[in-house]
């Protein structure tokens, strides 16, 4: 059974810290690795893609990859009120079209 | 704007009821998917489909049925069979094969179906 694994949360930061949050994932040979944003009552939206290890920049968001490790992670610099909502992080599956999804970890970011 | 939709936003089933939910996408994306999240729950996989006129189950396929007789068309049929069909139901496409990014999704605002 593959699994992706998320701290459900709630993960709390303050207005203009970094917030950190991480998933887990168990099929090692895994090679595409996403991060959703989903707002209350809304669907995910796509904030990062990530293929290859290391850092991968887009403004205040920074997707970490360590496929050694089967870790995954997404930092978000500056946080604002706005961020607040549930990530999702997902993975691809070999040799196919599906991908699985963790079941999101719910941030808040108090001004 | 190229895009998916998804209608009706909100939808209202009576037991013993099939109900269609449409999804339809202009991004010419090959690949579509049918996902349902239960409250603080994740995504699971209703039905998926590569081509047009093929399709393959997903995780928790049984009570619902799709077809794909068209590139930009992929509506699901919740069936009476399906036990507890309340749920936000998403519509998401990607590209198809040849691209390295060809299984980033992206979803349709969702449908949310509750029965009376």
């Amino acid at each position: 059974q593959k699994e992706v694994e998320q701290n459900s949360g709630p993960l709390s930061v303050p207005e203009g810290a970094i917030a950190s949050l991480n998933c887990t994932y168990s099929d090692r040979g895994s090679q595409s690795f996403f991060w959703y944003r989903q707002y209350s009552g809304k669907s995910p939206e796509l904030i990062m893609s990530i293929y290859s290890n290391g850092d991968k920049e887009d403004g205040r968001f920074t997707a970490q990859l360590n496929k050694a490790s089967q870790y995954v992670s997404l930092l978000i610099r500056d946080s604002q009120p706005s961020d607040s909502a549930t990530y999702l992080c997902a993975v691809g599956v070999v040799g196919g079209f599906k991908t699985i999804f963790g079941a999101g970890t719910r941030l808040f970011v108090k001004a | 704007d190229g895009g998916i939709t998804q209608s009706p936003k909100y939808l209202f089933r009576k037991e013993g009821q099939n109900v269609t939910l449409s999804c339809e996408q202009n991004l010419n994306h090959d690949a579509m998917y049918w996902y349902r999240q239960d409250p603080g729950q994740g995504l699971r996989l209703i039905y998926y489909s590569q081509i047009v006129n093929d399709f393959q189950k997903g995780d928790i396929a049984e009570g619902y049925s799709v077809s794909r007789e068209k590139k930009e068309s992929f509506p699901l049929t919740v069936t009476s069979a399906q036990k507890n069909p309340t749920a936000f139901y998403l519509c998401a496409s990607s590209k198809g094969t040849g691209t390295v990014n060809y299984n980033e999704q992206f979803f349709g605002p969702g449908t949310r179906l509750t029965v009376l």
